[in-house]
């Protein structure tokens, strides 16, 4: 158990709909990561935030768009869904906004998996 | 932030040892390499981390030459559970505006089998 938990793990939704996904990081982590992986693809980057402000962006579409309130818990969310949207998104917490190494690693939830139909 | 380049896949038997090369040649002098490991379906896991020559856990052994351009993975004696992606990142260590966008890399699909 990594200590960060996403909601829902699964989720089946309809073209041009629209989905939010949760994320709680471990405790005392400050920063949260973003990260889409379609079926048989490499992690991409969507979106870093630390303690509250946006960080870094990566390849998100304007479609979705993210935020992290002052518990530190961080949402995700994607509208105007389409079938290409369908993969596995994975939210990650680190101590600092740096990331690795002085905190020694990211910790991975165990992922939503969201189809879009 | 450092491109890095790996295998997309290995095949090995279980006993023997496995290593996995990644390379960055635009590491820069404050990046650090880690190595992480994935199981299908699950987020990926911390296995290793380093900046120069070696680190051993009880896991893994990680090698990092003096140009630091490449590192190796080094799993002894895999097992049929260690059949997962595996994942080569170069993070920088600073604290920037910017942010860090951690990106990882394609992977290195390791198959063990009997």
């Amino acid at each position: 158990d990594s200590g960060v938990t996403q909601t829902p793990k699964h989720l089946i939704t309809a073209t041009g709909q629209r989905v939010t996904l949760r994320c709680s990081p471990r405790s005392g982590d400050l920063s949260v990561y973003w990260y889409q992986q379609s079926l048989d693809q490499g992690l991409q980057f969507l979106i870093q935030y630390y303690n509250g402000e946006e960080r870094a962006k990566g390849n998100i579409l304007e479609r979705f768009s993210a935020q992290q309130f002052p518990d530190l818990h961080s949402e995700l969310n994607l509208s105007s869904l389409e079938l290409g949207d369908s993969a596995l998104y994975f939210c990650a917490s680190s101590v600092e906004a740096g990331g690795p190494p002085s905190s020694g690693e990211l910790f991975f939830g165990e992922g939503s998996r969201l189809t879009v139909l | 932030l450092a491109k890095t380049t790996q295998p997309i896949s290995m095949d090995s038997y279980e006993g023997q040892e496995v290593n996995i090369t990644c390379s960055h040649n635009n590491i820069a002098t404050n990046d650090y390499i880690t190595w992480y490991q994935q199981f299908p379906s699950q987020g990926p896991r911390f296995i290793i981390q380093g900046y120069k020559t070696k680190v051993t856990n009880e896991v893994a052994s990680l090698f990092i030459p003096a140009d630091r351009k490449s590192s190796t993975l080094s799993l002894p004696r895999v097992s049929l559970s260690d059949t997962a992606v595996y994942y080569c990142l170069v993070a920088p260590t600073e604290v920037t505006g910017g942010g860090n966008k951690l990106t990882f890399g394609t992977g290195t699909q390791l198959k063990v089998e009997l």
